[in-house]
This record gives C-alpha cells, structure tokens and sequence, in this order.
C-alpha cells in the first residue's frame, strides 16, 4: 500500500529565513513525487515534480526538493521565505495520474 | 496556463437533498478527471476517477450510489451528492490531467459543501 507522511503539520518561519517540509512516502515502485500548494481560494498548484534523473529538482517560485531513495523521502526546500509563502503544503506520490498525498503542512510566516 | 474551474464554490444543503458540483476544463480537453474529498486539516482522498463516455471507477470505500459521477463532454464533469447528510460535509477538489505532461494536475479551486 501507499503513503505519504509530512511529519510536520504546522512550521513558523520568519521572512527571509529558510524552509524545509519533510515527506516520506511508501511506495511499491519508484513513484512519481510531486510537491503542491494550496492557498485560500485557490487550487492546488504544482511547485515541483519528480519523475527520473537528477534528485535535486528545481520549482517555481524559488522552491527545490531533493529525491533520496535510500530515506524514501522528499523534502521541499526554499532558501529566503516570502510572507506570500504562507500557505498550505502537499506532498504527493503517485503514478498514471492516481495520487495519494500527505496530510500536509501550513506555513506561517512571520514578519 | 490550463484552468480548471468549479461551479459552485461553496452550496449549503439540506439533509437529504442532492447538489451537484461542476468541474470544467476550461482551456484543453479532459478525458479524464479525478474527484477529491479533503477533510479539514487532512489530505485529499481520491474518490473516484471520471471517464469521458463511460462509467467513472471508484475508489475502495466510496459509496457509488451516493456520489454519481457524470462525464458529459471532454471539458465537463459533474459529482452528485445524493440524499446529502451532515457527514458529507467536506471541500470536494477535481482534477485533470493534462495529455502529454507526464504525471501533472491541473486542480480546480474546490467546492465547499455543508450539509444541514
């Protein structure tokens, strides 16, 4: 069976500071991982996405995340936080479209 | 970029009534979409993958009668919740994949319901 664990639910950061949301999946096969935020009133949007290759992956908004295999984990890194940052964070793994995601993380972040 | 919208964004019902949600893929096709159901401060549970021109395939544990999926077209599915009760209560999120982009989402905003 699948899961996907973010052992933090909520993270206080102060602006300009760094981030790191943990995940940790199970999986039967490699997945496919994915890291999401969503913010009020919006959906869900796609930061990053893992699939094969370089385990340092790239995002959006000055995201990255590190795929290592031998921790089955996932974790999603910014190096300097936005206020505009705050919002809630989804890790997800998968593949062929079905995704099981994590419970998620809220990021508050201070002045 | 792709849209996906939801119509409503938030319905308020009475127990035992039925309301349907939209999801629509508003700049590309979708053969298929996915329907979610998010708990507060919980992750989203897939419920059931919807089908253009068949019947959608649920996931273990949801109850088929009770959440009729409709694929009308390659831009449209629609999720009924019949005979809603207090329970039922919960954010539903649609998705589409978007052909040729392995593995990526699009997600609509979501549709708060409550059930009275």
């Amino acid at each position: 069976a699948q899961s996907v664990t973010q052992p933090d639910i909520h993270i206080t950061v102060s602006e300009g500071a760094s981030l790191e949301l943990r995940c940790n999946y199970s999986y039967g096969a490699t997945p496919y991982l994915f890291w999401y935020v969503q913010s009020p009133g919006q959906g869900l949007q796609l930061l990053l996405k893992y699939f094969s290759g370089d385990t340092l992956v790239q995002g959006i908004k000055g995201f990255e995340a590190e795929f290592k295999r031998s921790q089955s984990s996932f974790n999603l890194r910014k190096p300097s936080v936005h206020w505009s940052d705050a919002a809630e964070y989804f890790c997800a793994v998968g593949r062929d479209y079905k995704l099981s995601f994590g419970a998620g993380t809220t990021v508050t972040v201070r002045a | 970029g792709a849209v996906v919208s939801q119509h409503p964004s938030w319905v308020i019902c009475k127990s035992g009534t039925s309301v349907k949600i939209e999801c629509r893929s508003l700049d590309f096709q979708a053969t298929t979409m996915f329907w979610y159901r998010q708990f507060p401060k919980q992750s989203l549970m897939l419920m059931a993958t919807s089908n253009e021109g068949s019947k959608a395939t649920y996931e273990q544990g949801v109850e088929k009668d009770k959440f009729l999926i409709n694929h009308a077209s390659l831009t449209l599915s629609t999720l009924t919740v019949t005979s809603a009760h207090p329970e039922d209560s919960s954010f539903y999120i649609c998705s589409a994949p978007r052909i040729g982009q392995v593995g990526e989402q699009y997600f609509g905003p979501g549709t708060r319901l409550t059930v009275t």
